[in-house]
C-alpha cells in the first residue's frame, strides 16, 4: 500500500499563474478530501468527493479554485489565477468509508506564490 | 467556528515522561479522532473514540472522553524522541454526516527531548 500520493511536493509560482495539484488516493478508497493548512487558519477542508462525485465544495475560497475527480484513482485541485494569499500546504486525504473510516493523508504540496 | 481546541498549544518534556494533551469542543459529537503530524508530513490517524465510549487504548496511547464536559485527553506514556510531532483532535458532529464534516483543532506541538 503506497498511501496517498501527491505531486508535486513543492511548487513555487508567480502571481497570476495557473497551478495544478495532483492526488492519487489509496486504491479501494471511495472518498477523497482536499485540505489546506496554514499557520493562521489551521487545517481547512476545501472540497470532498464520494465515489468521484463532489459532495460539498463550500470550503473552496473563491471561483479561482476548482477540483475534479475524473476517476477513482486521480484528482486535481487547480488555482487559476494564483495569488500570494494562496500560499499554504495543500493536503489530499482518502478514506475507505465515507462515514466512519479514518482519513489517510498524503504528504502535501507546499505552494508558494510570489 | 472552531470546534476542537487543543490545550496546551505547545508541550516540551523529557524522554520517558508522560505527555497529556487535551481537547475541548462545543457541540455534541458522534466521535472524536486524534491525529499526529510529523514535520513536513501529512496527518496520521491515531485513534477514534465514539461518543458512547469513555476510554480507549492503543499501545502507549490512552484516550479518554468526557461528553458531559465536552472534552477529551490524549495520554502518551513513556514518551520517546520519535513522538515529537503535532497532535490534532478532530470532531465528527452528532447529527451524523460524513468524514467531510470533521472539524480539526489547531493542534498541540509536542517536543520530546532525548
Amino acid at each position: 500500500d503506497a498511501g496517498v500520493i501527491q505531486s508535486p511536493r513543492h511548487e513555487v509560482t508567480e502571481m497570476g499563474q495557473e497551478v495544478t495539484l495532483r492526488c492519487k488516493p489509496i486504491s479501494g478508497h471511495n472518498s477523497l478530501f482536499w485540505y489546506r493548512q496554514t499557520m493562521m487558519r489551521g487545517l481547512e477542508l476545501l472540497i470532498y468527493f464520494n465515489n468521484n462525485v463532489p459532495i460539498d465544495d463550500s470550503g473552496m475560497p473563491e471561483d479561482r479554485f476548482s477540483a475534479k475527480m475524473p476517476n477513482a484513482s486521480f484528482s486535481t485541485l487547480k488555482i487559476q489565477p494564483s495569488e500570494p494569499r494562496d500560499s499554504a500546504v495543500y493536503f489530499c486525504a482518502s478514506s475507505f468509508d465515507f462515514f466512519r473510516s479514518p482519513l489517510h493523508f498524503g504528504n502535501g504540496t507546499r505552494l508558494t506564490v510570489t | 467556528s472552531q470546534q476542537g481546541e487543543e490545550d496546551p498549544q505547545a508541550l516540551s518534556i523529557q524522554e520517558g515522561e508522560n505527555a497529556t494533551m487535551n481537547c475541548s469542543y462545543k457541540t455534541s459529537i458522534n466521535n472524536l479522532q486524534w491525529y499526529r503530524q510529523n514535520s513536513g508530513r501529512g496527518l496520521v490517524h491515531l485513534i477514534l473514540i465514539r461518543s458512547n465510549e469513555r476510554e480507549k487504548h492503543s499501545g502507549r496511547l490512552r484516550v479518554t472522553l468526557d461528553t458531559s464536559k465536552k472534552s477529551s485527553s490524549l495520554l502518551i506514556t513513556a514518551s520517546r524522541a520519535a513522538d515529537t510531532a503535532s497532535y490534532f483532535c478532530a470532531t465528527a458532529p452528532y447529527y451524523g454526516g460524513s468524514q467531510g464534516n470533521l472539524i480539526f483543532g489547531k493542534g498541540t506541538k509536542l517536543s520530546v527531548k532525548p
